[in-house]
């Protein structure tokens, strides 16, 4: 089993709607987590960060946890095109701070 | 403020051979993780070093090793190269106590 798991998409959404990323994972000590974009052929840059549950909301984007379900999200409002890429889900546990688990990543479409 | 260097930005070597890659990290940062991503995948961990020593590895062979320096940059070799082998080498740095990576722009390594 997977430690975090994300659909890999494509999720095509049209400009302007709102895009949801889900991600689930198997470690119930994980603390801390973290949403990447990547372009492609480019390195990840990180997005958001969530450390307790809830939602947490930066511009754009809104990161929610349920860590009793081990379920964190990211939610894109007025997407654009240039929101097209693909979004990783990373985490790291108590006991491996520093050490990140990613996902396989979901790619994004935002169509005009 | 410089973020995180690598170096360098493509390479193409034969099976068999023998690669060095590097890394510094951005100003302040005094831990460095080393990540391989397939096409496709999400970033696997390789290992972590700080304070000069690998305090942490992934579940990869034994070809793969590295090097921290005083300077806190570092270098990820991989000896007897095979066609697997062939991703995305990403050198990501962190403090510790402070999370989410910082990436630098990678290593496209192609094994021919």
């Amino acid at each position: 089993q997977k430690e975090v798991e994300q659909n890999s998409g494509p999720l095509s959404v049209p400009e302007g709607a709102i895009a949801s990323l889900n991600c689930t994972y198997s470690d119930r000590v994980s603390q801390s987590f973290f949403w990447y974009r990547q372009y492609s052929g480019k390195s990840p840059e990180l997005i958001m960060s969530i450390y307790s549950n809830g939602d947490k909301e930066d511009g754009r984007f809104t990161a929610q946890l349920n860590k009793a379900s081990q379920y964190v999200s990211l939610l894109i409002r007025d997407s654009q095109p240039s929101d097209s890429a693909t979004y990783l889900c990373a985490v790291t546990s108590t006991y491996n701070f520093n050490k990140f688990y990613f996902g396989s990543g979901t790619k994004l479409n935002v169509k005009p | 403020d410089a973020g995180v260097t690598q170096s360098p930005t493509h390479l193409i070597k034969t099976r068999g051979q023998q690669v060095t890659l590097r890394c510094s990290p951005k100003s302040g940062h005094d831990t460095v993780s080393w990540y391989q991503q397939a096409l496709g995948q999400g970033p696997q961990f390789i290992f972590q070093y700080y304070e000069e020593e690998e305090r942490q590895r992934g579940n990869f062979p034994d070809r793969f090793s590295g090097h921290q320096f005083p300077n806190y940059s570092s270098e990820l070799n991989v000896n007897a190269l095979l066609l697997g082998d062939s991703a995305l080498y990403l050198c990501a740095s962190s403090s510790r106590g402070e999370g989410g990576y910082t990436f630098g722009s990678g290593t496209r390594l192609t094994v021919v």
